[in-house]
């Protein structure tokens, strides 16, 4: 299994400024994504990141709102952009393990509170 | 359209006894199942999966049964402990996954 650090851990930010969350990973993984839980929701996957080249995002996800970097195989970051109430929400990153590549281990998650 | 659901928001079982969590999914191009634990606070903990050429798997107390040709899948905990009380998600993939709305198990002594 991957062992996955994110930073912050929670933040409180005013509406309209941006936030950048970082991923760590404890080893070179292939695939990493993000996801978000909003209040009493399931998991909703923004985008996968891909190393070296642009993310691929999801439907009613956009990369000027949700723009993520990939510069190697164990680090990625995504930042909320233009923040507003509505972007309150639990952030997760994900990986696959080694030479698992359908199971995915996730962060411990950075909870966002936008006022 | 929601393409994994689980229809019970909440379950209560006694310690000791068995729980059953429950999952259905409607595209039948999903071709890897699992389940993820979750704590408050916490991002969800991999427990068990299963793939679609399977129908059951088994890890200790925790044993996931997929019935395709009903598109089921269940998560069997036996028997319940304490540290078992989290919300549960199953989720199931055709290249990237897609979660359930989680059922909270709640394990009273």
């Amino acid at each position: 299994s991957a062992v996955i650090s994110q930073k912050p851990s929670r933040d409180i930010c005013q509406r309209g400024t941006s936030l950048t969350i970082q991923c760590q990973v404890d080893s070179q993984v292939t695939m990493m994504f993000w996801y978000r839980q909003q209040p009493g929701q399931s998991l909703t996957l923004i985008a996968t990141a891909n190393q070296g080249s642009e993310a691929t995002y999801e439907s009613g996800f956009v990369i000027d709102k949700f723009p993520i970097s990939r510069p190697n195989l164990t680090f990625s970051t995504l930042t909320v952009s233009n923040m507003s109430p509505e972007d309150s929400s639990i952030y997760l990153c994900s990986a696959n393990g080694q030479g698992v590549t359908d199971t995915q281990y996730f962060g411990p998650g950075t909870r966002l509170t936008v006022l | 359209d929601q393409q994994v659901k689980q229809n019970s928001p909440s379950l209560s079982v006694q310690e000791g006894r068995i729980s059953i969590l429950n999952c259905d999914y409607t595209n039948s191009m999903f071709d890897y199942f699992l389940w993820y634990k979750k704590y408050p606070a916490e991002g969800p903990t991999f427990l068990i999966s299963i793939s679609s050429i399977k129908d059951k798997n088994e890890d200790g107390r925790f044993t996931v049964f997929l019935n395709k040709s009903a598109k089921h899948l269940s998560l069997h905990i036996v028997p319940s402990q304490p540290g078992d009380s989290a919300v549960y998600f199953c989720a199931a993939s055709a290249k990237k996954l897609v979660f359930g709305q989680g059922t909270r198990l709640t394990i009273n002594p």
